[in-house]
């Protein structure tokens, strides 16, 4: 079974733009979650959509939203990119059903730098 | 809210030799799952053990071990036979049972090399 994909996998912005970076989950996983990885804040979950509805949502401010389609797969965008967002965007799957968390899957990342 | 902390920032150890990896958490929840991930150079994020609260027995997978100490609120990796694969950035990661959906909760990360 194909693992989490990430596209694309590097991305190079300017302040003020915006991004859209995409993840197909693991075939058959029904939620998808997405983390902010940097150096210096570590890891930190930005939100969760589980059958097209975002079900969780970290503490980042509203520049980040996300949609998740009816094949599970989803996208970010990230508006009026600042310094601050480069990052590496992780995208997770887990199956879920009801009452069990399962194991989130991670794909590769999309490293974005924004000048 | 759930903090996870790894007090090791950074660690080495002799291939074939075993290391231990510290992590300990803080949570009011009694049903919970922890994780340890693993993050080679390749950003590829890698799940390498997990163990559920409720059970007593320290999870394994091959060369992979936990100590898990629930009243103590640690949980620690053990690798034997380290390989030099198993140079890498690795990350403890909790996640509470439902209700109420959680994401995973991760430390800062030790960063393990093996030296041939």
């Amino acid at each position: 079974k194909a693992g989490v994909t990430q596209t694309p996998r590097y991305l190079i912005k300017t302040r003020g733009q915006q991004v859209t970076l995409s993840c197909s989950p693991i075939s058959g996983h029904r939620s998808v979650s997405w983390y902010q990885q940097t150096p210096g804040q570590g890891l930190q979950f930005l939100f969760e959509y589980f059958s097209e509805t975002q079900r969780n949502k970290g503490n980042f401010p509203g520049r980040f939203s996300g949609r998740q389609f009816s094949n599970s797969r989803s996208e970010m965008n990230v508006s009026t990119l600042e310094l601050g967002d480069s990052a590496l965007y992780l995208c997770a799957s887990r199956l879920t059903t009801a009452g069990t968390p399962e194991t989130q899957y991670f794909g590769p990342g999309t490293r974005l730098l924004v000048l | 809210a759930q903090t996870v902390t790894q007090s090791q920032p950074e660690m080495s150890v002799q291939e074939a030799e075993t290391v231990t990896l510290s992590c300990t958490y803080d949570t009011s929840e009694n049903n919970y799952y922890l994780f340890w991930y693993k993050q080679p150079p390749s950003r590829q994020m890698i799940l390498v053990i997990r163990q559920e609260a409720y059970k007593q027995q320290n999870a394994t997978e091959n060369r992979f071990s936990v100590n898990f100490q629930k009243a103590a609120k640690s949980f620690s990796l053990k690798i034997s036979d380290s390989q030099l694969g198993d140079t890498a950035m690795y990350f403890c990661a909790f996640m509470k049972l439902p209700p109420g959906n959680t994401p995973l909760v991760f430390g800062k990360g030790t960063r393990l090399s093996v030296i041939a």
